[in-house]
C-alpha cells in the first residue's frame, strides 16, 4: 500500500514539449513538496503546499506550474521543456508544514528530454 | 560556502567495520537535523533524526555539535546492506524549508 505515489515513473520527451507528473499521497499529511535531483544528485525544493496553498516557490522558471486539487494529490505541469529540465522528481509529503516531522516520498520521476 | 555540506565519497569499507561520515552547516539557527538513506535509483528515507543530546538506533549512533555546527553519522558492525547514499538535512522553523546536503556514498564491499 503506497504511501506517496507519483506517475510516471519515467517520462522521456521531446524538448517544447508540455508534460505532467501525478503525485498522491494516503497518509492524511498537510503538507506535500516537489523536489528536483539533478545529476550531482542534490535534493533541492522547488514547491511546497500546505493544505492546498502555496507555501514555498523557490526559484524555479514560471514553467513549472504545480497544482493542488486537495490535500492529498500535487500535480507538477512543465511547459516548453528544455534539456537542462532533465532530472528525477521527487513527490513527497510530511504531516506538518514546518519540517520538523519525517518526510515521505514518492518513488520518483525520471525525466529524460531529448 | 553551501549550507549543507558532504563529503561525498565513496567510502568503501570492509564488512564489519565500524564508518563515521559528518556534516557541517552553515546557518547558527538551525533547529532540527535528520539523516536520511537513499538506495540507488530509489528516493530517501528517513534514517534517524540527531538529538541534541544525540541518539541511537542499534547500529547507528548520531551526533550534533552546535558549536562546530556539524553532525555525524556512526555506523558500526557495517552490513552489506548499510551500503547506500547517506543524506544530511537541515531544518529551520523560520523559513520551513529542509536543506539537503548533496550525500555520502558508501560502499560496504565483503
Amino acid at each position: 500500500d503506497t504511501a506517496v505515489s507519483q506517475t510516471p515513473k519515467y517520462l522521456v520527451t521531446q524538448m517544447g514539449n508540455d508534460k505532467s507528473i501525478k503525485c498522491e499521497q494516503n497518509l492524511g499529511h498537510d503538507t506535500m513538496y516537489w523536489y528536483k535531483q539533478d545529476s550531482k544528485k542534490f535534493l533541492k525544493i522547488m514547491f511546497s503546499y500546505n493544505n492546498k496553498e502555496l507555501i514555498i516557490n523557490e526559484t524555479v522558471p514560471n514553467r513549472f506550474s504545480p497544482k493542488s486539487p486537495d490535500k492529498a494529490h500535487l500535480n507538477l505541469h512543465i511547459n516548453s521543456l528544455e534539456l537542462g529540465d532533465s532530472a528525477v522528481y521527487f513527490c513527497a509529503s510530511s504531516q506538518d508544514l514546518g519540517g520538523r516531522t519525517e518526510a515521505f516520498f514518492g518513488q520518483g520521476t525520471r525525466l529524460t528530454v531529448v | 560556502r553551501k549550507e549543507v555540506e558532504q563529503d561525498p565519497g565513496p567510502f568503501n569499507v570492509p564488512e564489519g567495520a565500524t564508518v563515521a561520515f559528518n556534516c557541517t552547516y552553515s546557518n547558527s539557527a538551525s533547529q532540527s537535523f535528520f539523516w536520511y538513506r537513499q538506495d540507488c535509483r530509489k528516493e530517501p528515507k528517513l534514517l534517524m533524526s540527531v538529538y541534541s543530546s544525540g541518539n541511537e538506533d542499534g547500529r547507528f549512533t548520531a551526533q550534533l555539535n552546535r558549536a562546530s555546527q556539524y553532525i555525524s553519522l556512526l555506523i558500526r558492525d557495517s552490513k552489506l546492506s548499510d551500503s547506500a547514499t547517506y543524506l544530511c538535512v537541515v531544518h529551520m522553523d523560520s523559513n520551513y524549508q529542509l536543506i539537503w546536503g548533496a550525500g555520502t556514498k558508501l560502499i560496504i564491499k565483503p
